[in-house]
């Protein structure tokens, strides 16, 4: 079974704090993927990583940034966090030759 | 640029069939995912169609029509275990490996 984790399940930050979530994968895909959930928007892509040291934004990089120094991690850095941050937080990843998405169970972080 | 559409919520009864529906606007269409989603959990992948049809798994059927942009996802003999949210999920070869995701529908079940 694939099994990607997530270092925090729930997370409380002041504003202006720098904020790290790490998630990692134990079956050597090679995308891996950053995401923001929010009733009524569905999963917004954030960042993506094809490959070690790779990566592309998504749809909403203002205010993240990510670092992949080995294939199995992908961290995502808010570099100072703002109330409009709260939100939840999924990682998910993907191997080249398939189509469906492995999902970690979710950072929820709320910024006050 | 991408956008898709699903009711924002669908109701029906155990022993039911449900039908969702998603509309989607691409340029370049590659395939149609859905993912469930129960509360407090990580969404989990149902099915993807890339050609016209029905694909059926078990309970649970996903259709694709490439001409009408437009697929669905049916439910049957629906379990109270099925209320969850559910999410259609583009993939545009225009956008590399990745997946734009509808809003969500959130389907509730009754006894």
């Amino acid at each position: 079974d694939v099994k990607v984790t997530q270092s925090s399940r729930y997370l409380v930050k002041r504003t202006g704090e720098k904020v790290f979530l790490e998630c990692v994968q134990d079956m050597d895909h090679e995308n891996m993927f950053w995401y923001r959930q929010d009733p009524g928007l569905g999963l917004r892509l954030i960042y993506f990583s094809y490959d070690v040291k790779m990566k592309e934004k998504g749809d909403i990089p203002e205010g993240y940034s990510v670092s992949r120094e080995k294939k199995e991690r992908f961290s995502l850095i808010l570099e100072s966090a703002s109330t409009n941050q709260t939100s939840m937080y999924l990682c998910a990843t993907l191997t080249s030759l398939s189509y469906e998405q492995y999902f970690g169970p979710g950072t929820r972080l709320t910024v006050t | 640029g991408q956008s898709l559409e699903q009711p924002s919520e669908v109701t029906a009864v155990e022993g039911a069939i449900v039908q969702i529906n998603c509309t989607y606007q691409t340029s370049g269409f590659y395939g149609l995912s859905w993912y469930q989603q129960h509360d407090g959990g990580a969404p989990t992948f149902l099915s993807y169609n890339a050609l016209d049809g029905l694909e059926e798994t078990g309970r649970f059927s996903s259709f694709l029509s490439r001409s009408d942009s437009y697929g669905y996802l049916l439910l049957q003999e629906l379990q109270m275990k099925d209320s969850a949210s559910y999410f259609c999920a583009v993939r545009d070869r225009n956008y590399g490996q990745n997946f734009v995701f509808g809003p969500g529908t959130r389907l509730s079940v009754l006894p």
